[in-house]
């Protein structure tokens, strides 16, 4: 069973970069075509698509995103990570991490983290 | 970028009841890529659909999705008291829906 884990700073100061890692158990990162991907949720607000990467780094971003986000794959620990910048209060929200393919979905989830951008 | 617009904002059904969503999008979108999910406050989001009409694994047969081109339709036949929920369509590698809520009435 496909499990994803977050983990990160919980609290980031305005200007800073947010950076966060997600692990990856039970696959690998170079099975079947899938992405691995990015999903934010700003406290009331609906789903935001940030990002995702395959498995060769191959990144596509969301474009109002795109100058703040980095997405990166270490394969030899199995985990991708999520740096944004230049935080500010918008970017607080619960974090999540999924596994992606372009014909069926982002099936596999973790749990999601919150993250607050405060000083 | 392809904006994706569902309606309506909040769907007020008692259970039992059949619920009925749309995503319009913005444009032509292929069917092959276009998902639901529900979320549930505290959860992560679940894979309904994908591929428009396909159900994911475990999904109850009661979800059902149609639709192509520009408008597509979740509908949920009998509501059970765990389908109460925001639901979203997405368009892989772009942007969600703002989300439908299905409430208790």
């Amino acid at each position: 069973q496909l499990q994803l884990q977050e983990s990160g700073s919980g609290l980031v100061k305005p200007s800073q970069t947010l950076s966060l890692t997600c692990a990856v158990s039970g696959d690998s990162f170079s099975s079947g075509g899938y992405s691995w991907s990015w999903i934010r949720q700003p406290p009331g607000k609906g789903l935001e698509w940030i990002g995702h990467i395959y498995h060769r780094g191959t990144t596509y971003y969301n474009p109002s995103l795109n100058s703040r986000v980095t997405i990166s794959v270490d394969r030899s620990k199995n985990q991708f990570s999520l740096k944004l910048s230049s935080v500010t209060a918008a970017d607080t929200a619960v974090y999540y991490c999924a596994r992606g393919h372009i014909l069926t979905g982002y099936d596999y989830w973790g749990q999601g983290t919150l993250i607050t951008v405060s000083s | 970028e392809i904006v994706l617009t569902q309606s309506p904002g909040t769907l007020s059904l008692s259970p039992g009841e059949r619920a009925t969503l749309s995503c319009r999008a913005s444009q032509s979108v292929s069917s092959n890529y276009l998902a639901w999910y529900q979320h549930i406050p505290g959860q992560a989001p679940r894979l309904l659909i994908y591929g428009a009409s396909s159900r994911a694994t475990g999904i109850p047969d009661r979800f059902s999705g149609t639709g192509s081109g520009t408008d597509f339709t979740l509908t949920i036949s009998r509501l059970e008291p765990e389908d109460f929920a925001v639901y979203y369509c997405h368009q892989y590698g772009s942007s969600f829906g703002q989300g439908t809520k299905v409430e208790i009435k």
